[in-house]
């Protein structure tokens, strides 16, 4: 069975907070991608990376940065926390190809105050 | 850039009746896939059905099924026979042949009365 694991359903920071959020996929995908889904908006890529140690910019990569040093561990990191930045994030991981299904972690639903 | 666009950001459903959520699409590609992805109140969002551009064949799986068109780039869900379990967020995704992201839609949010 297909696994997508993030470290918290739910998390709570206060501005200016340096906050990891872990994403970590079980099926050996070479490409894992973090997005904010917020309402009337849909899913919105903010960092993605195509294997280890490689990172591209997705929509929103403003106020994040992203480390991937293990094939499985996608991370991402709100340098400075600030209240803009209040959303769910879905972590996601595909095998290489355009056909390929991408799986979802269950979200992390992160409050800033 | 490639665009997907759901039109419909709620719609709803008698249990045991049919449904169709509409999808357009915006590309000049040729080779591309499109997909449905569901997600049920707090839980994962998974696959639900996957349609190849090449293939003339609508997808179908079990209840779900599209009407692909591709000169019209249309791509719309109908869920027949509608259960309690199908309500969810649907999101519109397409891929195009040599990318590994996906382009979303705004989602359509699904309620099916009892």
């Amino acid at each position: 069975d297909v696994k997508v694991t993030q470290s918290s359903r739910y998390l709570v920071k206060r501005t200016g907070e340096k906050v990891f959020l872990e994403c970590v996929q079980d099926m050996d995908h070479e490409n894992m991608f973090w997005y904010r889904q917020d309402p009337g908006l849909g899913l919105r890529l903010i960092y993605f990376s195509y294997d280890v140690k490689m990172k591209e910019k997705g929509d929103i990569p403003e106020g994040y940065s992203v480390s991937r040093e293990k094939k499985e561990r996608f991370s991402l990191i709100l340098e400075s926390a600030s209240t803009n930045q209040t959303s769910m994030y879905l972590c996601a991981s595909r095998k290489r190809g355009g056909r390929e299904t991408q799986y979802f972690g269950p979200g992390t639903r992160l409050l800033v105050l | 850039a490639q665009t997907v666009t759901q039109s419909q950001p709620e719609m709803s459903v008698q249990e045991a009746e049919t449904v169709t959520l509409s999808c357009t699409y915006d590309t000049s590609e040729s080779d591309y896939y499109l997909f449905w992805y569901k997600q049920p109140p707090s839980r994962q969002m998974i696959l639900v059905i996957r349609q190849e551009a090449y293939k003339q064949q609508n997808a179908t799986e079990n209840r779900f099924s599209v009407n692909f068109q591709k000169a019209a780039k249309s791509f719309s869900l109908k869920i027949s026979d509608s259960q309690l379990g199908d309500a969810a967020m649907y999101f519109c995704a397409f891929s195009r042949g040599g990318s590994e992201k996906l382009v979303f839609g705004k989602g359509t949010k699904l309620t099916v009365n009892p």
